[in-house]
């Protein structure tokens, strides 16, 4: 079993919509979740991460988390063009603090 | 504010050839990770150094060795290069392995070994 899970889509959205991303994570251990923007051919950058229960807002961007269920979700309000990209869910867990990253869900925002 | 400097940014490698590649970061960061990122398995972490004079190994670090130069820079070396380590590396850098903050990864080298 994989630590984090992602459906690796291709998820698409029209321009303007709720684009909704979502991770589960197989240790109840693990803390700290992230979420990670990457366009084709660039670098992971971090959107967002959330450590405790219900929902973090951040702009246009809000991380849900539901630890009973071991999920992480990554909502985008009125989805641009330009948020077309991989999103990426990382855990975060003992020991150690190691990081695991699902494989991504690609998005594309139609215009 | 350069953030995560990786070098080189393509390579191409016979077979049995060796290679180093550098990474280098101006935040003051404690801990530095190399990283490889293959379709369909996600990143999966290679080595990692939790503090300059430490390292240790990652879920894949066989054909790799790691040096902590100084504070900044972490190396990652293929010694004897193989077409299985064709891959996207990621360099990335964090303030504290034991503080649950994210990281902030380099543009990445894209190697491929024919």
């Amino acid at each position: 079993q994989k630590e984090v899970e992602q459906n690796s889509g291709p998820l698409s959205v029209p321009e303007g919509a709720i684009a909704s991303l979502n991770c589960t994570y197989s240790d109840r251990g693990s803390q700290s979740f992230f979420w990670y923007r990457q366009y084709s051919g660039k670098s992971p950058e971090l959107i967002m991460f959330i450590y405790s229960n219900g929902d973090k807002e951040d702009g246009r961007f809000t991380a849900q988390l539901n630890k009973a269920s071991q999920y992480v979700s990554l909502l985008i309000r009125d989805s641009q063009p330009s948020d077309s990209a991989t999103y990426l869910c990382a855990v975060n867990r003992p020991p150690g603090n190691q990081f695991y990253f699902g494989t991504g869900t690609s998005l594309t925002v139609i215009p | 504010n350069a953030g995560v400097t990786q070098t080189p940014k393509f390579q191409v490698l016979k077979t049995g050839q060796s290679m180093t590649l550098q990474c280098a970061q101006d935040m003051n960061h404690n801990s530095m990770y190399w990283y490889r990122q293959d379709p369909g398995m996600g990143l999966r972490l290679i080595y990692y150094s939790a503090s300059e004079g430490t390292t240790d190994k990652g879920e894949v670090p066989n054909g790799y060795n790691v040096s902590r130069l100084n504070k900044r820079e972490f190396s990652l070396r293929l010694e004897s290069a193989a077409p299985s380590q064709t891959s996207v590396y990621f360099c990335a850098s964090s303030l504290d392995r034991a503080l649950p903050y994210g990281y902030t990864f380099g543009s990445g080298t894209r190697l491929t070994v024919v």
